[in-house]
Parts: structure tokens; C-alpha cells; sequence
């Protein structure tokens, strides 16, 4: 059954630093990677998408990549500030016959003035 | 402009009812789907529907109903069953393309009163 883990749980960072999000999958068979931003008490706004034959995606300051193989993405996150305080959510579709979102349980980042 | 609307924003429960959450979507969508989210647990699946008139069960679905009568509307019932329901709701859709990514919600805050 496929697991997603979000390493670390929460993150303090003064403004201005890059930083990087982790996310790993146990199984390497999905369809794409999607990196999800959540505020608190809203739902949950799409960041990246990435399939599963590219190894990066970027938007503006946001750059996520995907190793497939070794079932590990990262979301690097250049000069933060503090409007990027949230909780960072990755979700693999799987590659089983349903093919739906697994979720992680999230990264908190806090990005403090 | 095209999006999921879920009402009420908030939503309170007396114990021995039912409710039931609305999720509606222009996006044209083929699957649908609700996910409920407890602090400090990721997303989990309770029913999705892939096409109308189908749906399938996810992970918690033991105290909750749904109905797929419309391509654009996807309602979830949470019954008296469920003997946790106080929780954050999400409604989801995606295209029936698995290249495709989800688009979320913004949520219902349940709450047994």
C-alpha cells in the first residue's frame, strides 16, 4: 500500500532564506506528484504538478522536483517570506487500478519577519 | 471563472442527525471526491466517484453516504453512525485523465454540538 511521508513536520525559517521541503512515496508506480498549499482553516490550493516522466516543475520562486526511482520529491522554496507561512502538502496519484491521491501528512513552515 | 463550491462553510451537528454537505463544480469534471482531515493526520479518502450513478468506497467510509445523480454535484451525507464526525470536510474533482491533477475545495467545518 502506498505511504507518503513529509519530513520535517514543521519549519521556522527567517525571511528571506531558501529552504527545502521533503516528501517520500513507498512505491515508485504513480501516475504524477502534486504539491498542495494549505492556510489554515481553507482548503487546499494546488502549488506544482509533476508527471511521472519529468524531473522538475517550476512557478515563480517554487521549484519541486521528482526522482521517481528512489520515490523522493522536493519543493525548494527561494527567498521565502513571510506570506509563505502554511502547511505544504504532497499527494502521489497512485498507479493502482483507482488511481487516487495519497496524501502526506504535511510540512508546517512559519517564515517569521 | 471554474472551481468546486462546497457549502456551508461551517456546519453543526446535533447528536442522532444526519447531514448532508453540498459540493458543486463547473469544471466538467468526471471524478469527483471527499477526503476529511483531522489535525495531525493526513487526508483521508471517504468516497469518490469516477462517473455518474457510480461511486466507490475509500478508506473511512463507515458512517457516511454519498450520490452521484449529476455530473456537476457530488453530496456527502454523514450520518448518525458516524460517531466522530467533528472534522474538516474537503470535496475534490479531477478529469478522468490520471495526467490530470485534483482541484480542491474550500471546505466544511463540521461540528457535533
Amino acid at each position: 500500500k502506498q505511504e507518503v511521508t513529509q519530513i520535517p513536520a514543521a519549519l521556522s525559517v527567517p525571511e528571506g532564506e531558501n529552504l527545502v521541503l521533503n516528501c517520500s512515496f513507498t512505491d515508485s508506480a504513480i501516475y504524477n506528484l502534486q504539491w498542495f498549499r494549505q492556510d489554515p482553516g481553507k482548503g487546499l490550493t494546488s502549488l506544482l504538478l509533476i508527471q511521472s516522466s519529468q524531473r522538475e516543475q517550476t512557478s515563480g520562486r517554487l521549484n519541486a522536483s521528482l526522482d521517481k526511482s528512489s520515490g523522493r520529491s522536493t519543493l525548494y522554496i527561494a527567498a521565502s517570506q513571510p506570506g509563505d507561512s502554511a502547511t505544504y502538502l504532497c499527494a502521489v496519484r497512485d498507479g493502482g487500478s483507482q488511481g487516487n491521491l495519497i496524501f502526506g501528512k504535511g510540512t508546517k513552515l512559519s517564515v517569521k519577519p | 471563472d471554474g472551481g468546486i463550491t462546497q457549502s456551508p462553510k461551517y456546519l453543526f451537528r446535533k447528536e442522532g442527525q444526519n447531514v448532508t454537505l453540498s459540493c458543486e463544480q463547473n469544471l466538467n469534471h468526471d471524478a469527483m471526491y471527499w477526503y476529511r482531515q483531522d489535525p495531525g493526520q493526513g487526508l483521508r479518502l471517504i468516497y469518490y466517484s469516477q462517473i455518474v450513478n457510480d461511486f466507490q468506497k475509500g478508506d473511512i467510509a463507515e458512517g457516511y453516504s454519498v450520490s452521484r445523480e449529476k455530473k456537476e454535484s457530488f453530496p456527502l451525507t454523514v450520518t448518525s453512525a458516524q460517531k466522530n464526525p467533528t472534522a474538516f470536510y474537503l470535496c475534490a474533482s479531477s478529469d478522468r485523465d490520471r495526467a490530470y491533477g485534483y482541484t480542491f475545495g474550500s471546505g466544511t467545518r463540521l461540528t457535533v454540538v
